[in-house]
């Protein structure tokens, strides 16, 4: 089964406007770790935020917010005023405690952001 | 912060040659690194994981022959496509364990572009 599951692939918004980005995740597990991952043109990926299951706090970082929901079993990612440098693909992560280090990815959503 | 260093970024070989990827972690150690595999417009597949001083594991469905993984060093993984063939070509990318600095990250490398020809 699908740990994580990114809705939507592929997003197309006008220069700044906010878009949001969704991901749903499935675990069993007490303890674990979210994260969202952006991946530009170039290939790389470039770590964004990390979120533990304890912490619930919605989290706020320059145009970028995070939206965790334990109740909802989400972690949506916000990107307010969308620019023209956000466009890539963003993929949302998943992590247990049980299985060490291993990441679960979602299949990714990928934004452009048209200006 | 924390730095992953892949090469070659891109490699293009006739089939039946061997492709060695090299994955470093520049300013951390890394006892574990992760190799993936990512086709076009789809998401990362992990293929193995990668334990310094011993053997890897590898994902169900990845051949261990033909995929060869070494991790030496706390900084150092290599991942050798051994006979490639066209079926090979695909985007490759490292990911490195940054406990040391924070619990649970993977910090990626950049990638490394297969073509097989």
């Amino acid at each position: 089964a699908q740990k994580v599951t990114q809705a939507q692939t592929e997003i197309s918004v006008v220069e700044k406007e906010d878009v949001t980005l969704d991901c749903v995740y499935e675990t069993r597990d007490t303890t674990y770790y979210l994260f969202w991952y952006k991946q530009p043109p170039s290939g790389e990926l470039v770590f964004l935020i990390r979120r533990n299951s304890f912490d619930e706090q919605n989290e706020i970082s320059g145009r970028y917010s995070w939206n965790f929901q334990k109740s909802t079993s989400s972690f949506n990612f916000t990107i307010t005023a969308s620019q023209v440098v956000d466009s890539a693909v963003y993929f949302c992560a998943l992590s247990e405690a049980y299985t060490g280090n291993q990441f679960y990815f979602g299949t990714g959503t990928s934004l452009t952001v048209i200006p | 912060g924390a730095v992953v260093s892949q090469h070659p970024s891109r490699v293009i070989c006739k089939s039946g040659t061997s492709v060695k990827i090299e994955c470093r972690s520049l300013d951390f150690q890394a006892t574990t690194m992760f190799w993936y595999r990512q086709f076009p417009k789809q998401s990362l597949m992990l293929m193995a994981t990668s334990n310094e001083g011993s053997k890897a594991t590898y994902e169900q469905g990845v051949e261990k022959d033909k995929f060869l993984i070494n991790h030496a060093s706390l900084t150092l993984s290599t991942l050798t496509v051994t006979s490639a063939h066209p079926e090979d070509s695909s985007f490759y990318i490292c990911s490195a364990d940054g406990t040391s600095l924070a619990k649970n990250i993977q910090y990626f490398g950049a990638g490394t572009r297969l073509s097989v020809l």
